[in-house]
């Protein structure tokens, strides 16, 4: 059973990073078969991609073009987690942010409410 | 980017009732590799994350550990569509499509299912 534990603070103010993290259980970050996704959801953008890292005998990103520049998406295998950091964040990042596994996404994390506001 | 559009937005259904819901993509989403449609369907309710209902197996759709078998997908090329069969309280919810051929992974709008 895998389960995904989010942590990571809610309330930023404009130009701030959002970093959050996302610790594993019940697989492997460095899985030569899954994925490791950032997905935000707001009434605006509804279900949102941001990225992803994954490992075929390297490490590989890939990030929305939405967010490419502002996005970094970081694995840790000695703490089995992968984290998110999204640069210079505006009120059009508030949303909830969940991490999640694979292609079609079968484990999500709880999500966290990021709240962008000065 | 891959388009995904879904059909109705909402739509109510008699207790015992079919649901119906439709997603088009905008290009072919057909892992010919495999025979996979990269087409995924999510069941998402009041503050919580979507639960994966069913995805693309090869030449078929199949529904993930643990869902009933009232739900269902078909479809192939552009269009597809999840049903949902004797409806129950416990289905109200928004659902949603999602193509998982490319990145940017995209869902669709989402389609909320409501008790007429």
């Amino acid at each position: 059973q895998v389960h995904l534990q989010q942590s990571g603070p809610g309330l930023l103010k404009p130009s701030q990073t959002l970093s959050l993290t996302c610790a594993i259980s019940g697989d492997s970050v460095s899985s030569n078969t899954d994925a490791w996704n950032w997905i935000r959801q707001s009434p605006s953008r509804g279900l949102e991609w941001l990225g992803r890292t994954y490992y075929r005998s390297e490490w590989h990103n890939d990030y929305a073009v939405s967010v490419k520049g502002r996005i970094t998406i970081s694995p840790d295998t000695s703490k089995n987690q992968f984290s998110l950091q999204l640069n210079s964040v505006t009120p059009e990042d508030t949303a909830v942010y969940y991490c999640a596994r694979g292609w079609a996404i079968s484990n999500w994390g709880q999500g966290t409410l990021v709240t962008v506001s000065s | 980017d891959i388009v995904m559009t879904q059909s109705p937005d909402s739509l109510a259904v008699s207790l015992g009732g079919r649901a119906t819901i439709n997603c088009k993509s905008s290009q072919t989403i057909l892992f010919t590799s495999n025979n996979r449609e990269s087409l995924a369907w999510y069941q998402q309710k009041p503050g919580q994350p979507p639960r994966l209902l069913i995805y693309g197996a090869s030449g078929a759709f199949t529904r993930d550990s643990g869902v009933p078998d009232r739900f269902s997908g078909s479809g192939s090329g552009t269009d597809f569509t999840l049903t949902i069969n004797t409806l129950q309280t416990e289905d109200v919810a928004v659902y949603y499509c999602q193509q998982y051929y490319a990145v940017p992974l995209t869902f669709g709008g989402g389609t909320r299912v409501e008790i007429k």
